[in-house]
């Protein structure tokens, strides 16, 4: 069975860093890109960044380059967000999602999400 | 510009059938996307990948009363013999070179 579960969330200051945390399980975990997906109070779902299976490739949104770093341990199944620079409309519910295959970003599972407030 | 456009509500009855519509922009009309659904304080759950032609294949236990359609640059999602649980916003997605995108959702109400 397929799991994924973020850790990391919580209370941040303005300027301020967080690294998430989603710990996989339940497939070959560096056989699939990864991806985080963001939701802020209220809106929609927004791409974060984006990560190949052997962590050579990175993407991300406009809204977070320069400010966030995702990466991956095949090692230990597990995918990071490293978030710097924190702002308030980075509040969201943070979601690890994993893709269909290694040559695709279409997400066919999600995690169950973790909360990040940017605030003072 | 790769972008996906979602009409932002719909409404169908109890029991109805009800059709929603993801477009993808100019030039992008081959790509595939996914289907999600987000039920009301809750994540998001795969339903579907959707292909050009029509095919689409489902994730784990989606019921049979979501299937997807294509016709050009439109992707559908049909959601038949409505249930109260189906009241949810729903999200299509799909990729480029470099970028996700996500529709801005359609928010389902169940009549």
């Amino acid at each position: 069975e397929v799991q994924l579960s973020e850790s990391g969330g919580g209370l941040v200051q303005p300027g301020g860093s967080l690294r998430l945390s989603c710990a996989a399980s339940g497939f070959t975990f560096s056989s699939y890109t990864m991806s985080w997906v963001r939701q802020a109070p209220g809106k929609g779902l927004e791409w974060v960044s984006a990560i190949s299976g052997s962590g050579d490739s990175t993407y991300y949104a406009d809204s977070v380059k320069g400010r966030f770093t995702i990466s991956r341990d095949n090692s230990k199944n597990t995918l990071y967000l490293q978030m710097n620079s924190q702002r308030a409309e980075d509040t969201a519910v943070y979601y690890c999602a994993k893709s269909r295959a290694i040559n695709s970003y279409l997400i066919d599972f999600w995690g169950q999400g973790t909360l990040v407030t940017v605030s003072a | 510009q790769l972008v996906l456009t979602q009409s932002p509500s719909a409404s169908a009855s109890l029991g109805a059938s009800v059709k929603l519509t993801c477009t993808l922009s100019s030039g992008h009309s081959n790509y595939a996307i996914a289907w999600h659904q987000q039920q009301p304080e809750k994540g998001p759950r795969y339903l579907m990948r959707l292909d050009r032609d029509g095919s689409h294949t489902k994730g784990d236990g989606i019921p049979d009363r979501f299937s997807g359609s294509t016709s050009g640059a439109e992707r559908y999602l049909t959601i038949s013999s409505l249930q109260s649980e189906d009241e949810a916003d729903y999200y299509c997605q799909t990729w480029g070179t470099g970028i996700v995108v996500f529709g801005g959702g359609t928010k389902l109400t169940v009549l």
